[in-house]
């Protein structure tokens, strides 16, 4: 299954809303995670199962979607949240996509 | 406090052969699945190999199989990455991580090891 993250970056400024859009290339039901990279970082869970909060994320994450379409939103960006975002299906054995860069505007 | 600690990356030959570790602890190990995830230099993440709590499923993202098994000790606490007929394109930062849930159907990874690196190069 082929995940594509749009748009490969996103310039936005501190207080702004994020959408990030993951396509999945067939239907993965609500089987989708959201994750974010900082530099130098493992990655970190944000959002199972398309719209479930992990431990510990703040509130100005959200994810929607099921099928094929899926996205998330950060509705106030904080300056710790430009960073690189993954998507990964587990409708099958799991796939990341491509990524989606948030850097300062 | 979990804690997956890896071992095992190095330099090694197109062709070559090497096994990767991670050492968990402050969770029972036998009660979780766990996978290997890498990144390639500034590139992005793909996800390498699954095992369920006792070894008896696994499975491989397209471009190892064949050529990496993943494997684990629950006796050790330990979760192995055998690599062989490596490549240049291998090349990568392999994390372990803990799995949540299932692989087919949900689930996620919740804590992620600090990476080791893989050189591939003649």
């Amino acid at each position: 299954i082929v995940l594509t993250q749009s748009p490969a970056t996103l310039s936005l400024s501190p207080g702004e809303r994020a959408t990030l859009s993951c396509r999945a290339s067939q239907n993965v039901s609500s089987y989708l995670v959201w994750y974010r990279q900082k530099p130098g970082q493992a990655p970190r869970l944000l959002i199972y199962d398309a719209s479930n909060r992990a431990t510990g994320i703040p509130a100005r994450f959200s994810g929607s979607g099921s099928g094929t379409d899926f996205t998330l939103t950060i509705s106030s960006l904080e300056p710790e949240d430009f960073a690189v975002y993954y998507c990964q299906q587990r409708a099958n054995w799991p796939t990341f996509g491509g990524g989606t860069q948030v850097e300062i505007k | 406090e979990v804690q997956l600690v890896q071992s095992g990356g190095r330099v090694v030959r197109p062709g070559g052969s090497l096994r990767l570790s991670c050492a968990v602890s402050g969770f029972t190990f036998d009660n979780h699945q766990m996978s290997w995830v890498r990144q390639a230099p500034g590139k992005g993440l793909e996800w390498v190999a699954g095992i369920n709590w006792n070894g008896g499923n696994t499975g491989y993202g397209d471009s190892v199989k064949g050529r990496f098994t993943i494997s684990r000790d629950n006796a050790k606490n330990s979760l192995y990455l055998q690599m062989n007929s490596l490549r240049v394109e291998d090349t990568a930062l392999y994390y372990c991580a803990r799995s949540i849930g299932s692989f087919h159907f949900g689930g996620f990874e919740d804590y992620w090891g600090q990476g080791t690196l893989v050189t591939v190069s003649s």
